[in-house]
């Protein structure tokens, strides 16, 4: 059973336009989420990260925020560039170790010109 | 380069055979992580080393998969006797410390079983 889900497997955003990745997490005492980028044949690179101490964490054209009670979190992507079109991995853990962190399956996002 | 080196990028074997992936970690970074991304599906942590402490192989399949860090920088997963179903990338990554979920990963290997 997937502890952690990202139900779309692909979504396209125009240029431009704001992008919302999701991802939903079944475990309670998951209290660190991250977000991975990767490009094809790249290996994933950190992109942000958020705390359950908080719900919301920005950087620039990415936001996140997380949902506790929902047990869900999404990432923002405003405004979207082509640059963007790659797979999006949301993670969880109880902790901060890396080794504990859950991912799932990843989201294609595609930005059109 | 300054990043994680993963070799080889690809790798063909047929059933039954074993196999030697290599990671080449950042300098100095004292944690290294082996996951493996089967077709669809997320990261699966396999293994972790933190300097000089035991492994954490919590994660590893079966025990036809083993891996080893010498003198605290280059790891060597080993596969022996490959299933198709080991067919996946492996990726390694490594990071400064161990609190932290900020891995730097490397290109992985694309391993396929015939």
């Amino acid at each position: 059973d997937q502890q952690v889900k990202q139900n779309s497997p692909s979504l396209s955003v125009q240029e431009g336009r704001i992008s919302i990745l999701n991802c939903d997490y079944t475990n309670s005492m998951f209290d660190y989420f991250l977000w991975y980028k990767k490009y094809p044949a790249e290996g994933p690179t950190f992109l942000i990260s958020i705390s359950s101490i908080k719900d919301k964490n920005e950087d620039g054209r990415f936001t996140v925020f997380l949902n506790k009670s929902a047990k869900h979190l999404s990432l923002h992507i405003v405004p979207s560039q082509p640059g963007d079109s790659a797979v999006y991995f949301c993670a969880a853990s109880e902790n901060n170790y890396g080794q504990n962190f859950v991912f799932g399956p990843g989201t294609r996002l595609s930005v059109l010109p | 380069g300054a990043g994680v080196s993963q070799s080889p990028s690809n790798k063909v074997t047929e059933k039954g055979k074993d196999v030697e992936l290599r990671c080449d970690p950042i300098s100095g970074h004292t944690a290294l992580y082996w996951y493996r991304q089967s077709l669809g599906q997320g990261l699966e942590f396999l293994i972790y080393f933190q300097g000089n402490s035991a492994p954490d192989k919590s994660g590893l399949p079966s025990d036809r998969f083993s891996a080893e860090r010498t003198g605290g920088s280059v790891s060597t997963l080993t596969i022996q006797r490959t299933q198709q179903e080991d067919s996946a990338v492996y990726l390694c990554a490594s990071s400064p410390s161990r609190d932290t979920g900020e891995l730097f990963f490397g290109e992985g290997s694309r391993l396929t079983v015939l």
